[in-house]
C-alpha cells in the first residue's frame, strides 16, 4: 500500500541532545513536509521540499534542521537549540507544483517529549 | 487577522444529527479548499478536496465553498460515533503547494 511512514512512534530527548525524526514515502511525491501539532495551535509548517537536494524554511524553522538527499525520505532533526520540542510532529508530501494547490497526505506522526 | 479562522469547538451532537462545521478565510487568491479528518493520536487522512465555488458530496459528507463570503463548510449528515474526530480545514493558492491550515474543530457524536 501506498502511505507515508513516520518513525519511531514516540521519543523521549535529553537536554542538549539532538534527535532525528524519519519520514519516508513511496507515493512518488516531489514535495514533503513537516510540520508541527501542539494543542489549541493547529498544524504549524517547520520546513518543506519541492525537490531532491533543495527545501525551505517555514515558518518555525529555528531550532530544527532536515535533508532531502532522495526523494523518498525526508528526516527532520530537532536540535538542542530548540527549547521547547514537546510535540506531535506530522510529516506529509504532495504531488508538487503542477499549478499548485495539491492536497497533502500524512503520515501519522511522532510524539516527542523531553526527559 | 489569520488567514483561516476556524472554531475550535468542542461540537457535540446526537448520533443521527447533522454536523455543521466552516471555516473563514481572508485570502481571496485562496482556489484550492480541502477538509482533513484526524481522529487522537494520528496525522489528519483527506476528506474532502474542492476547487473554486461550489458544492461537492461524497456519501454522508458535503463540501461547500462561498468564495464572494470566503466562507466554507462542511456538513456531515447522519453522523455516527465513528465520525467523532478533529475536522480540519486548508487552503492554498494557485502556484503555492503550501496550505493556509485552521486549527481544527473537534467534533463528539454521542450514542
Amino acid at each position: 500500500d501506498g502511505g507515508i511512514t513516520q518513525s519511531p512512534k514516540y521519543l523521549f530527548r535529553k537536554e542538549g541532545q539532538n534527535v532525528t525524526l524519519s519520514c519516508e514515502q513511496n507515493l512518488n511525491h516531489d514535495a514533503m513536509y513537516w510540520y508541527r501539532q501542539d494543542p489549541g495551535q493547529g498544524l504549524r509548517l517547520i520546513y518543506y521540499s519541492q525537490i531532491v537536494n533543495d527545501f525551505q524554511k517555514g515558518d518555525i524553522a529555528e531550532g530544527y534542521s532536515v535533508s532531502r538527499e532522495k526523494k523518498e525520505s525526508f528526516p527532520l532533526t530537532v536540535t538542542s537549540a530548540q527549547k521547547n520540542p514537546t510535540a506531535f510532529y506530522l510529516c506529509a508530501s504532495s504531488m508538487g507544483l503542477l499549478g499548485g494547490g495539491q492536497p497533502q497526505h500524512f503520515g501519522d506522526g511522532t510524539r516527542l517529549s523531553i526527559l | 487577522q489569520k488567514e483561516v479562522e476556524q472554531d475550535p469547538g468542542p461540537l457535540s451532537v446526537p448520533e443521527g444529527a447533522i454536523v455543521s462545521l466552516n471555516c473563514t478565510y481572508s485570502n481571496s487568491a485562496f482556489q484550492y479548499f480541502m477538509w482533513y479528518r484526524q481522529y487522537s493520536r494520528k496525522g489528519p487522512e483527506l476528506l474532502m478536496y474542492t476547487y473554486s465555488s461550489g458544492n461537492k458530496e461524497d456519501g454522508r459528507f458535503t463540501a461547500q465553498v462561498d468564495k464572494s463570503s470566503k466562507y466554507i463548510s462542511l456538513f456531515i449528515r447522519d453522523s455516527q460515533p465513528s465520525d467523532s474526530a478533529t475536522y480540519l480545514c486548508a487552503m492554498s493558492a494557485p502556484g503555492n503547494n503550501r496550505l493556509a491550515f485552521g486549527k481544527g474543530n473537534q467534533v463528539v457524536v454521542i450514542p
